[in-house]
């Protein structure tokens, strides 16, 4: 049984950068055909898919990223941890959401979710 | 707003059928898999439906999804009031090379 479990912090000051991991259980961060995704839920913006991770045929990783936190987001995995990470830089209170990671399988769907992390970005 | 349009609530009577919509582009449903998620407060969301149509071990047969062009559906048959809960939508963009969903629907059991 797959599980994701999230971490990091509650709290982040503007302008500072959010950093957050999902260790998994049950499944390899490098097996070819998975993707490991980050999602974010507001009240104002709804599910939002902030990107993803995963490693290609020739062992390279590639990755994804939503165009709205292209410029400040960084997701990265970790094989001898079986983790992966999200860090997002410059936030504003605008980014105060919940955030979840996720497994992604081909074509193109989550089907294991972290309980999700509730981030405030406030002073 | 989302790229894929949902409706923001639909209801029925237990016992009912309702349907919901996900109205997207040629660059998303247009040429790709929709997967469908129900999400109940304070928790994460759960996969419904994946690949336009497949349901995963474990989900009941009341529920259905389809597509047709940029348009895809899902189905809820014998509403019942655990089913009260918010539905979700999403497809990857070719375009944008970028995930989507569309703004979620809620619905209610009268």
């Amino acid at each position: 049984q797959v599980q994701l479990q999230q971490s990091g912090p509650g709290l982040v000051k503007p302008s500072q950068t959010l950093s957050l991991t999902c260790v998994i259980s049950g499944d390899s961060v490098s097996r070819d055909g998975t993707a490991w995704n980050w999602i974010r839920q507001s009240p104002s913006r709804g599910l939002e898919w902030l990107g993803r991770t995963y490693s290609s045929s020739n062992s390279k990783w590639r990755t994804d990223y939503a165009e709205s936190v292209k410029s400040r987001v960084i997701i990265n995995s970790d094989s001898s941890k079986n983790q992966f990470s999200l860090q997002l830089t410059s936030v504003t209170p605008g980014d105060t959401s919940v955030y979840y990671c996720a497994r992604g399988l081909r074509p193109f769907y989550m089907d294991v979710w972290g309980k999700g992390t509730t981030v405030t970005v406030s002073s | 707003q989302s790229v894929l349009t949902q409706p923001p609530s639909v209801s029925a009577a237990p016992g009912q059928m309702v349907t919901i919509s996900c109205s997207g582009g040629s660059t998303n449903i247009g040429n790709n898999y929709v997967s469908w998620y129900q999400q109940f407060p304070g928790t994460a969301p759960k996969l419904l439906i994946s690949a336009n149509d497949k349901r995963p071990s474990g989900i009941p047969d009341r529920f259905s999804g389809s597509k047709s062009g940029t348009s895809a559906t899902l189905g809820i048959t014998g509403l019942q009031t655990g089913d009260e809960a918010d539905y979700y939508c999403g497809a990857w963009d070719s375009g944008l090379s970028a995930g989507l969903f569309g703004g979620g629907t809620k619905v209610t059991v009268l």
